[in-house]
């Protein structure tokens, strides 16, 4: 079975500030996708970055990159320039290639950008 | 705005009871995923269906039961309900019966009194 482990429960930071998020993940397999999502105070889960695991090359989405350490096991989320609008819960989460879709998600790490 | 609508926004309900939850999936997506999340237990996947079909199940319980209907929406049925259902039960939606980004709905709130 797979898990995952945000060490995180809480961050806090500056607006303007760049911050990192950690998640590590445990499985046997070696096909799997990892994703980052935003759940703000509204409750919607929000996509914010994909890295597929067959791929070397960190992912980015504008102000978010991940870095991605797939013999440590490790998938760690960077924030750079931080807003207000990225005050949220953060989850990585874990999805099989083949086999059981489903997402399988940390506990969540709850970031506050302090104005 | 995901595209996945979900009905009703919240629900308040005695314990015993029994709640229908539904689902509409992203226009052209076949898959349809429930997941639960509550304080104690965090997200948890509860069954996904995939055109018509059940294809996984994870932690749900025998009081709880789901379909997907021709048209592909789908409703997540929960009875005989205890306090601790108390619960945000997301529907999400893929394209594929494959991995893929999983497009969430905003939930429903359920509060079992």
């Amino acid at each position: 079975a797979q898990t995952v482990t945000q060490s995180q429960p809480e961050m806090s930071v500056q607006e303007a500030e760049t911050v990192t998020l950690s998640c590590t993940y445990d499985t046997s397999e070696n096909n799997y996708y990892l994703f980052w999502y935003k759940q703000p105070p509204s409750r919607q889960m929000i996509l914010v970055i994909r890295q597929e695991a067959y791929k070397q090359q960190n992912a980015t989405e504008n102000r978010f990159s991940v870095n991605f350490q797939k013999a440590a096991k490790s998938f760690s989320l960077k924030i750079s320039d931080s807003q207000l609008g990225d005050t949220a819960m953060y989850f990585c989460a874990f999805q099989l290639i083949q086999g059981a879709q489903k997402l399988v998600f940390g506990q969540g790490t709850r970031l506050t950008i302090n104005p | 705005d995901s595209g996945v609508t979900q009905t009703p926004k919240h629900l308040i309900t005695a314990t015993g009871q029994r709640v229908t939850l539904r689902c509409s999936p992203r226009s052209g997506d076949l898959s349809v995923y429930w997941y639960q999340q509550s304080l104690d237990q965090g997200l948890q996947f509860l069954i996904q269906y995939y055109n018509g079909e059940e294809r996984a199940k994870g932690n749900i319980l025998e009081r709880f039961s789901a379909q997907q209907f021709p048209d592909l929406h789908s409703e997540l049925n929960l009875s005989s309900l205890e306090l601790g259902d108390s619960a945000l039960y997301f529907c999400a939606s893929s394209p594929l019966d494959s991995s893929y980004e999983q497009y969430f709905g905003p939930g429903t709130r359920l509060t079992v009194t």
